[in-house]
């Protein structure tokens, strides 16, 4: 499975569009990539997968160039209960769907 | 809407005992995962179940077993437990829904090993 790498901490103020990239050079073509969120001491939640392309939901962009090999989760307009732990995920497309998590994103919204 | 459920929610045992941890899907889900988190660490895919049948397996001890029942929740049994095995354990659930990494993870069970 791709290795990924992102930020370890970003800082952001309200109201601010922040823009999370992970790099996966290794990235296999059957391969997708998906973000979750996570708060201390609560489960991960879900945010968004994509292939290639853009992806937009109600809560989140993904942003992923056709070399596949970086994607960029895009936060519109955060605010501080936006404060938590972003994890990039590839995930294998052979049809389980087991999730390694690495080293996550801490992003820390300020007032 | 109704969420995974895990029991209990706080468990505390002393060295070598075992611990039962529980897990019930959200219904109609047929796919169930378990994690391990340790103090200031990343989740760690311990093993899954697709329609009672372990589907994968991560870096579960052999200490560690579980199982997926006919009413689709699992349980995780481990046994001799360690000072390190001290975590917060989730379950997750996925439903079947084509290639999807959407999963819903429960409020966890956080263990104690004392």
């Amino acid at each position: 499975l791709a290795k990924t790498t992102q930020p370890i901490s970003m800082d952001s103020y309200e109201g601010q569009e922040v823009n999370i990239t992970c790099s996966h050079n290794n990235i296999a073509t059957n391969d997708y990539i998906t973000w979750y969120q996570q708060f201390p001491s609560q489960g991960p939640r879900f945010i968004i997968q994509g292939y290639k392309t853009k992806v937009t939901n109600e809560v989140a962009s993904l942003f992923i160039p056709a070399d596949r090999k970086s994607s960029t989760l895009s936060l519109p307009r955060v605010s501080l209960s936006d404060t938590a732990v972003y994890y990039c995920l590839v995930a294998s497309g052979s049809g389980y769907s087991t999730l390694t998590f690495g080293k996550g994103t801490m992003l820390l919204v300020s007032p | 809407a109704a969420g995974v459920i895990q029991s209990p929610r706080h468990l505390i045992k002393e060295k070598r005992e075992t611990a039962t941890l529980k897990c019930y899907p959200i219904p109609r889900h047929d796919t169930v995962y378990w994690y391990q988190q340790g103090p200031g660490q990343d989740p760690q895919f311990l093993i899954s179940f697709y329609e009672k049948m372990q589907s994968d397996k991560g870096s579960i001890p052999d200490r560690f077993s579980a199982q997926q029942f006919s009413d689709y929740h699992s349980e995780l049994n481990m046994s001799s437990l360690e000072l390190g095995d001290s975590a917060l354990y989730f379950c997750a659930s996925s439903k079947p829904s084509g290639i999807s990494y959407e999963q819903y993870f429960g409020p966890g069970t956080r263990l104690t090993v004392t």
